[in-house]
């Protein structure tokens, strides 16, 4: 069965400083990866997806993602924190084979921007 | 505003009841998506259906079904209600079968049992 890491429950950044978010995953074939934001008291918004295209991939708000299969890594990353991402991300991946429809998330990361 | 809506927006109700949760889809959009939040067990995808059929099972207990209707709409029945089954319920909908479509989440309806 597919699983996701998110590896820090908790990251803290200033304010213009890079922001980098990490995701892991283990799955028996190259899966779709998603990578959603939650901001308090709202559902999920989608950031960015993976779907077998280019591999850096490139999401709303500034941030993008680079999938990288030898490390099976999918990390979010963006170039200066702006206040407005405090939120609480989640890593996704999709369910292997023809199917694609089940998500697993993983256990999500807050991040607190410090001004 | 996603476009998907979501009725109750809050539920409190007692152990050993049972529940209706409701969502509207996006217009246009034939997928339904359904989602459990809680602090014990993380995000959770619980149930699909797309155009009136179920077609993919996540980790949904066998006290609760869903189904969805010919106007599309879906509603999860919770029942035989547990402490443990407090939590954030999202749906999400999208246009597609599958993940490379996007999907669009409500607003959650929070579920407590006491």
């Amino acid at each position: 069965a597919q699983s996701v890491t998110q590896l820090g429950s908790h990251v803290s950044v200033s304010e213009g400083a890079l922001v980098l978010l990490r995701c892991n995953y283990s799955s028996s074939v190259p899966p779709y990866l998603f990578w959603y934001v939650q901001y308090p008291n709202q559902g999920l918004q989608l950031l960015l997806k993976y779907t077998s295209a280019a591999t850096l991939v490139k999401g709303i708000n500034g941030f993008e993602a680079e999938f990288k299969k030898s490390e099976t890594s999918f990390h979010l990353t963006k170039p200066s924190a702006h206040m407005s991402d405090a939120a609480e991300y989640f890593c996704a991946v999709s369910d292997p084979g023809g199917g694609r429809r089940a998500l697993t998330f993983g256990s999500g990361t807050r991040l607190q921007v410090q001004p | 505003d996603s476009g998907v809506t979501q009725t109750p927006k809050h539920l409190i109700t007692a152990t050993g009841q049972r529940v209706t949760l409701r969502c509207s889809p996006r217009s246009g959009d034939l997928s339904v998506y359904w989602y459990q939040q809680s602090l014990d067990q993380g995000l959770q995808f619980l149930i699909q259906y797309y155009n009136g059929e179920e077609r993919a099972k996540g980790n949904i207990l066998e006290r609760f079904s869903a189904q969805q209707f010919p106007d599309l709409h879906s509603e999860l029945n919770l029942s035989s209600l547990e402490l443990g089954d407090s939590a954030l319920y999202f749906c999400a909908s999208s246009v597609g079968l599958d993940l490379s479509y996007e999907q669009y989440f409500g607003p959650g309806t929070r579920l407590t049992v006491t």
